[in-house]
Order: structure tokens, then sequence, then C-alpha cells
């Protein structure tokens, strides 16, 4: 199976900060990258397909990147709404595989 | 509107089975594959398998091959997940999501269920 590794585990910021959340495939899954975010109690829902292609209806403060083994997801500037954790899933192979995830807090 | 309503929590005992329902509306059911996930208390997500509403065709992860049934009812449009000889450490929120892509497989999950929490405990 496909190993994801996300970094930082956890973080604090405040709202209008720039954050990038970083991860990390155990071998190359091309763009088959996708970027979730899950508020506590609630099912996830997709930000990005396909590494940087924003799903429809996600405020464009929201970006992805990268290929091969190395993606980040950055949000520009910090919403309420966006203290949540996140998780990136790759589609390349099954079994699919998720990243242990990254909570982003109030600071 | 896509949605995907799940059955309610249950509380089980070891040894025991346990049945999600998954109810789509809003799309064409048979059209998209239908995954299932958990995610066990504080822990990530975790891929269980997945079943194509029109064959019935299934494909489950190796770690629940044995213990998961996955099926589907197309006259109410409802999937459903089986995990018997339930541990306590399958104590979890299962989700169902619909692949992105209609009449193919895409691994990517546009809509999701609400989740059902399953607690083991004897």
């Amino acid at each position: 199976d496909i190993q994801m590794t996300q970094s930082p585990s956890s973080l604090s910021a405040s709202v209008g900060d720039r954050i990038t959340i970083t991860c990390r495939a155990s071998q190359s899954i091309r763009s088959y990258l996708n970027w979730y975010q899950q508020r506590p109690g609630k099912a996830p829902k997709v930000l990005i397909f396909a590494a940087s292609s924003l799903q429809s209806g996600v405020p464009s403060r929201f970006s992805g990147s990268g290929s091969g083994t190395d993606f980040t997801l950055t949000i520009s500037s910090l919403q309420p709404d966006d203290f949540a954790t996140y998780y990136c899933q790759q589609s390349y192979t099954s079994p699919p595989t998720f990243g242990q995830g990254t909570t982003v807090e109030i600071k | 509107q896509v949605q995907l309503v799940q059955s309610g929590a249950e509380v089980k005992k070891p040894g025991a089975s346990v049945k999600v329902s998954c109810k789509a509306s809003g799309y064409t059911f048979t059209g998209f594959y239908m995954h299932w996930f958990r995610q066990a208390p504080g822990q990530g997500l975790e891929w269980m398998g997945w079943i194509n509403p029109n064959s019935g065709d299934t494909d489950y992860a190796q770690k629940f091959q044995g213990r998961v049934t996955m099926t589907r009812d197309m006259s109410i449009n409802t999937a459903y997940m089986e995990l018997s000889r339930l541990r306590s450490d399958d104590t979890a929120v299962y989700f169902c999501a619909r692949d992105v892509i209609q009449w193919g497989l895409r691994r990517e999950f546009d809509y999701w269920g609400q989740g059902t929490l399953v607690t083991v405990s004897s």
C-alpha cells in the first residue's frame, strides 16, 4: 500500500494567516492526490482533486500543488471556517490511502 | 441535490455483526460506485471497500476480507455495509461516499454520508 505522510500533524494560526500543509507519498502517484477538510463530528468534504483542481464551490483561498511524491495545500488567508483537520488522499492505486491528518487550530 | 443518508448509531457486543445502510438520492444510484470508510475515535480515515451498485461487484480492503460484505438494493437506492465478528477495535464512525465519476472508478470521493457511530462493547 502507498503510505501518505502529512506534516505538520497540527499547527496553530490566526485568522488572516497564510498556511501550508505538506503531503508526501511513499512512491510516485503522479497527480492523483486529493485534499479533504473535516470539521469535528462531520463527514469529510473534498477541496481539491488531482493535486490542484479546486472542487466547485470551494473558496479560491484554497490551492494545491505538486506531483510525483510531494504535494502542498495552501490556504492564503485563514478564515474562521477553516479551523479543521485536513487530509490528503492518493487515488493512484488501490487501496486508496489517506495521510494521518493535519489539525489547524486557532492561535 | 445529491444526498447520502446513513442509518443511526449502533451498539453491539463483541462477536456480533452490524449492518449500516446508506440511502442515496438526487442522482442515478446505479451510475456511481459507492465506497465505505471508517474512522476510529481521534484517528484518520480508512478505506474499507467499494460496491458497484449496477452490477453488485465488490472489492474489499485486504484487512477486512472475510468479515465485510457490501450489498445494495436498487429498488430503494440503498447501499449496505455489514461487518461481522465485531471486536472492540471496530468501534468507529462508518461513512459511505460516492465515487466522483459516472460509470467508472476513480477512487475520489465527492459526496459523503453523515456517518454512523458503531460502538462495540461488552
